[in-house]
C-alpha cells in the first residue's frame, strides 16, 4: 500500500541552527500538508502546498518556516533558525484531491527536539 | 473557519467495556468529520470519516461514529475496547472547498485489563 515517507525519524539539532524536514507524498497526489504537534498538545495545520506554491498557511509559519518541492518526489520544511519552541513532532500529510474533501494520509512524523 | 472541540482529553475504561468519544464542531459551512487514531510513537492513521449520505458512519477496528448536525456532534464509539485500542484519538475538521483540516486537541483513550 503506497504510504507517505518522512526522514528523519528524529533530529536534534542546537537553537539558531537550520533544518530541512523532508517527505515524499503518495506519488499521485497532488496536495501536500505540514502539520505539527507539540508535545501533549494537539496537531496543529502549518502550510498547504499545490501546484508548486503555497495555498493556505497558518500563524504559526511565519517568516522562519519555508516550504519546497525540489523535484518531483520531495516535500520539504525547512526551519531557518530553529527556536526552542519549534520542538515538536512534524507531520507530513498528501491527498489527492481538492475540493471534494478526501482523505489525508500522513507520514509517521519527524521528532524536532531544538537544544 | 471551522473549529473542533474534543471535550475528553483522557478517558480510562475497562476491557470490553463499551467507549464514546466526544466531538462537536462548529463552522459556517458544510463540513466533513473525521476520526484519526494514533497510536504510540507512529503518525495519524484514519478510522472513518463523515463525508455525505448516512449519519452513521463505520470504521475499522470496529469504531463507530455519528454524524449530528443539530447537535454539531461528530462522537466516536466502540461497543467493547481492547487493549490494542489505547491511543490518542484525533477529531478533524474540513471544509467544503479545501482539505485543510483542523484537528482537536485530542482524547487519549486507555484500555485496562
Amino acid at each position: 500500500e503506497p504510504e507517505v515517507t518522512q526522514t528523519p525519524s528524529h533530529q536534534v539539532t542546537q537553537m539558531g541552527q537550520e533544518v530541512i524536514l523532508r517527505c515524499v507524498p503518495i506519488s499521485n497526489h497532488l496536495y501536500f500538508y505540514w502539520y505539527r504537534q507539540i508535545l501533549g498538545q494537539k496537531v496543529e495545520f502549518l502550510v498547504s502546498f499545490y501546484n508548486n506554491e503555497i495555498s493556505e498557511k497558518s500563524e504559526i509559519f511565519d517568516d522562519q518556516f519555508s516550504v519546497e518541492r525540489p523535484d518531483g518526489s520531495n516535500f520539504t520544511l525547512k526551519i531557518r533558525s530553529t527556536k526552542l519552541e519549534d520542538s515538536a513532532m512534524y507531520f507530513c500529510a498528501s491527498s489527492e484531491q481538492r475540493g471534494v474533501p478526501g482523505e489525508l494520509f500522513f507520514g509517521e512524523g519527524s521528532r524536532l527536539t531544538v537544544l | 473557519a471551522q473549529s473542533v472541540t474534543q471535550l475528553d482529553s483522557q478517558v480510562p475504561v475497562f476491557e470490553e467495556a463499551p467507549v464514546e468519544l466526544r466531538c462537536n464542531y462548529s463552522s459556517s459551512v458544510s463540513v466533513y468529520l473525521f476520526w484519526y487514531v494514533q497510536y504510540p510513537n507512529q503518525g495519524l492513521q484514519l478510522l472513518l470519516k463523515y463525508l455525505s449520505g448516512s449519519t452513521l458512519v463505520k470504521g475499522i477496528n470496529g469504531f463507530e461514529a455519528e454524524f449530528n448536525k443539530s447537535q454539531t456532534s461528530f462522537h466516536l464509539r466502540k461497543p467493547s475496547v481492547h487493549i490494542s485500542d489505547t491511543a490518542e484519538y484525533f477529531c478533524a475538521v474540513s471544509g467544503s472547498n479545501n482539505n485543510d483540516m483542523r484537528f482537536g486537541a485530542g482524547t487519549r483513550l486507555t484500555v485496562k485489563p
